[in-house]
């Protein structure tokens, strides 16, 4: 059974802290592994990763994958409350996404 | 670019009445869209795989019958709750992506089902 496991499942910090979150993975043929934003409605797409070791980065945030242990991290750093979310990984699998529990950071000013 | 929609994005209905909801991939083809259900403080759970011109395939434990899904074109997939009983109360969310990147999904707003 393919598994996806993310840790913490919250936190809370306040403004300017950085956060690293990590999501691990079980799965059989494995394509790829991707990060999402969700707050109120539906989620949005943050990365996409499919080689080890290159980091992708956008603004604050930055996301590494690391195929032979099997896990990514996701990492914000100088946080802002607007940054409060459930941050989705799902691993894409050979014809779908098969995502994690979440975790749910809230930011504090 | 990458743009879905959907369609309503909140319904209230009866018990026993049939409801549809429609998603739609507004600046690219889409030949495959996803639908999922979210449950509060949960996850989404892939309910069906929407295929353009073909079947949908479901997963393990979702009623075909009870949850249909209708892809006409490569822009439009609609999923149907039939009879619809307070139990399927949730959060339906499609998803879809650009044909390159297929694994680069993109979802729609949701829609809130509440069946009272």
């Amino acid at each position: 059974e393919d598994k996806v496991v993310q840790s913490p499942l919250s936190l809370v910090v306040h403004e300017g802290d950085t956060v690293t979150l990590n999501c691990s993975y079980e799965v059989t043929n494995f394509r790829s592994l991707l990060w999402y934003k969700q707050e109120k409605k539906a989620p949005t797409f943050l990365f996409m990763l499919t080689s080890s070791g290159i980091e992708k980065k956008s603004g604050r945030l930055s996301s590494i994958l690391d195929k032979k242990e099997l896990f990514s991290i996701l990492n914000i750093t100088a946080t802002q409350t607007g940054d409060s979310a459930v941050y989705l990984c799902a691993v894409g699998l050979d014809y779908k996404l098969s995502f994690g529990a979440g975790t749910t950071v809230t930011v504090r000013a | 670019g990458a743009v879905v929609s959907q369609h309503p994005s909140r319904v209230i209905c009866k018990s026993g009445t049939s409801v549809k909801i429609e998603c739609r991939s507004l600046d690219f083809q889409a030949t495959t869209m996803f639908w999922y259900r979210q449950f509060p403080k949960q996850s989404l759970m892939l309910m069906a795989t929407s295929n353009e011109g073909s079947k949908a395939t479901y997963e393990q434990g979702v009623e075909k019958d009870k949850f249909l899904i209708n892809h006409a074109s490569l822009t439009l997939s609609t999923l149907t709750v039939t009879s619809a009983h307070p139990e399927d109360s949730s959060f339906y969310i499609c998803s879809a992506g650009p044909g390159t990147g297929f694994y680069e999904q993109y979802f729609g707003p949701g829609t809130r089902l509440t069946v009272t």
